[in-house]
């Protein structure tokens, strides 16, 4: 079976220039998370969508960043403009939803912002 | 939110059980304790999760205390495969896990 799919698996770019990440969500599955990881803060959650609609956008930094889902099968994390201190890695998640569901993690984006 | 806490890391042989603690004081009745392992270059995954009763699955099993404030994720026979970050989660919510740091497990050959 599928898993999530993430791309591209790497992204260097300069910085100011607009990053856009990609994720696909497990077929069926309803609800979609976006994470960052750092060494210094860890695991972040970032944003949460349930039936393609926002819920829960706190854990977005700044205005820089914004995400979408159009559909169940597609979603889009931007920044714009970027910053060296969002090199990270990030990764997309989905669940069937609720407390008993586990997550199903992709394999991330590793983003460098020279 | 209720955070957990972790050793650092752990070392265990091949072939021997582990046994991965977390501390969890300030869990809420409606918490549940989910555990996931990151291996190298890999997004987190899921291992098992529990609400009350002891739990086990294909992967583990999970012990949790009687007044919740502490669970131990046990690996029965630990292999190379199993070296990971493993991070014990709860869920203050209807989805949001809070990710402390994690412990390092390095299983030795």
């Amino acid at each position: 079976d599928a898993g999530v799919i993430q791309s591209p698996r790497h992204e260097v770019t300069e910085m100011g220039q607009e990053v856009t990440l990609r994720c696909k969500p497990i077929s069926g599955h309803n609800s979609l998370f976006w994470y960052r990881q750092t060494m210094m803060r860890g695991l972040e959650l970032l944003i949460y969508f349930n039936n393609n609609v926002p819920i829960d956008d706190s854990g977005m930094p700044e205005d820089r960043f914004s995400a979408k889902m159009p559909n169940a099968s597609f979603s889009t994390l931007k920044i714009q403009p970027s910053e060296p201190r969002d090199s990270a890695v990030y990764f997309c998640a989905s669940s069937l939803g609720g407390l008993r569901q586990p997550q199903h993690f992709g394999d991330g984006t590793r983003l460098s912002i020279l | 939110d209720a955070k957990t806490t972790q050793p650092n890391s752990m070392e265990s042989n091949e072939e021997e059980p582990v046994h991965l603690p977390c501390n969890h004081s300030t869990i809420s009745g409606t918490d549940y304790i989910h555990w996931y392992r990151q291996l190298p270059s890999q997004g987190p995954e899921y291992v098992i999760h529990g609400l009350t009763s002891n739990v086990n699955n294909r992967m583990a099993s999970l012990a949790i205390a009687e007044d919740r404030k502490s669970s131990t994720l046990i690996l029965h026979r630990a292999t190379l495969r199993d070296a990971a970050v493993y991070y014990c989660t709860l869920t203050p919510g209807t989805y949001k896990y809070i990710f402390g740091t994690g412990t390092r497990l390095k299983v030795l050959a």
